[in-house]
Formats: structure tokens, sequence, C-alpha cells
């Protein structure tokens, strides 16, 4: 059982906007700026597509945006493209001893 | 650009001990701030941080595998390495090694490995 919550899957058309979401405690995701998402494609490692919760990379499109209430982050992909669709992991800082703690993953199908 | 390479047997008996190393190329692992991580990912599930290994040499582990791990660096080589003990039928897994440049992206990792399976069975 994964340490952070997220939704088993989300579907969308091309154009349209999703969010997946992430849910944590106090302890991780709404103690600290420190949720990162990233995303996978069958077969290929991970790519950092956010981190300290909504800034993204050099190089990773403005359709992914990021954000975080309380004790849930969220993850925005707007106009959604074929190329999109993946496993979408999140991830965040918890403390000194157990500093990384990642979601189960969202499967993200582009209808 | 900096590039990680994951290398090391593919199968591994039970109660054995799993050994991988990570190359580092495109840059020098003991420069910069960076930590240099093990994550691994069994087939269809999650992702789980296995531990660390920070430029002075410092390490942290996940406390569930916390007994069992041990992350090692070489600097001559450019390399780090995990060793996991004790292994079984649910540390079957891919594997990867990532980094993490904590000036730039903390908490995060913005280059990764391309992983490799590791199989636990006689």
């Amino acid at each position: 059982q994964s340490a952070l919550t997220q939704p088993a899957s989300v579907s969308g058309s091309p154009g349209q906007s999703i969010t997946i979401s992430c849910t944590g405690t106090g302890g991780d995701v709404g103690g600290y700026d420190y949720v990162s998402w990233y995303q996978q494609h069958p077969g290929k490692a991970p790519k950092l597509m956010i981190f300290e919760v909504s800034n993204r990379p050099s190089g990773v499109s403005n359709r992914f945006s990021g954000s975080k209430s309380v004790n849930t982050a969220s993850l925005t992909i707007s106009g959604l493209q074929a190329e999109d669709e993946a496993d979408y992991f999140c991830s965040s800082y918890r403390n000194s001893d157990n500093p990384v703690v990642f979601g189960g993953g969202t499967k993200l199908t582009v209808l | 650009q900096v590039q990680l390479q994951e290398s090391g047997p593919g199968l591994v008996k039970p109660s054995q001990t799993l050994s991988l190393t990570c190359t580092v190329s495109g840059g020098s692992i003991s420069g910069g701030s960076y930590y240099w991580s093990w994550i691994r990912q069994p087939a269809g599930k999650g992702l789980e941080w296995i531990g660390r290994i920070y430029t002075s040499g410092s390490t942290n582990y996940n406390p569930s595998l916390r007994s069992r791990v041990t992350i090692s660096v070489d600097p001559s080589k450019n390399q780090f390495s995990l060793k996991l003990t004790s292994v079984t039928a649910a540390d079957t897994a891919v594997y990867y090694c990532a980094r993490e440049d904590v000036k730039v992206v903390p908490c995060s990792f913005d280059s990764w490995g391309q992983g490799t399976l590791v199989t636990v069975s006689s």
C-alpha cells in the first residue's frame, strides 16, 4: 500500500483538461511544498513533470500544472494530447528519516 | 546532460544478496549538491524509494528496508551501488537509479537510469 493516495485511473478526450489528485497527510503533502509529479510511459523510466508543487522543469509543456490544498496535491493537464497517455506518480517529502514517499500511480487514458 | 545506467545480475536466488551499480556519465558524482537514489517498481505497481547517498557520502534508507540495504559510492569510477540482502520474491522489480539536484529540484528526481529488471527466483 502506497503512502500517498491517487485514483487508479482517469480519462479524457483530446483537447479536454483532467486533474489527478494525490492525497497525503499533514506529515508529508500538507506539511511541505515538496510535491513532485512524474510521467511514465510503458517500459520507460519516469520523467519529472512538476517539482515543488507547481514548478515545471525546463522543457516540460506549460499544459502541465500543479497545485496543492491542505493535504491534497493536484496535477492538471490541459489540452489533452494522445502522447499524454501514461502513468502519473506523485511524490512528497516526509521527514529526514524517510524523505521520499510515492503515490500508487494513476493511469491516464486519452479517449 | 548527465546520464545514469544501471548494471548487475538480472536473476538472484532467494536469501542471497542483490547487487546493482549505477554508472554516472556527463558529470561528476562528487561535484555539486546531489543525492543519488535507488528506486524500485514491481511489475504493474507503484514506485518505492529504497535509499540515497549524498555527495558527502551520508546515507538515508527507507525504514521498511533499512535493515537489508546498503548504498555506497565510488567516486573514482563515478559509480554508486546498491546491496540488498536476504532477498525474497517480493524484491522482484525494475530497479532505477536517479539523481536529485538539491539546489535546482529539491526532493525531486530530474535524471533517471533506464531501469534494470531483477528477478528473485531459484
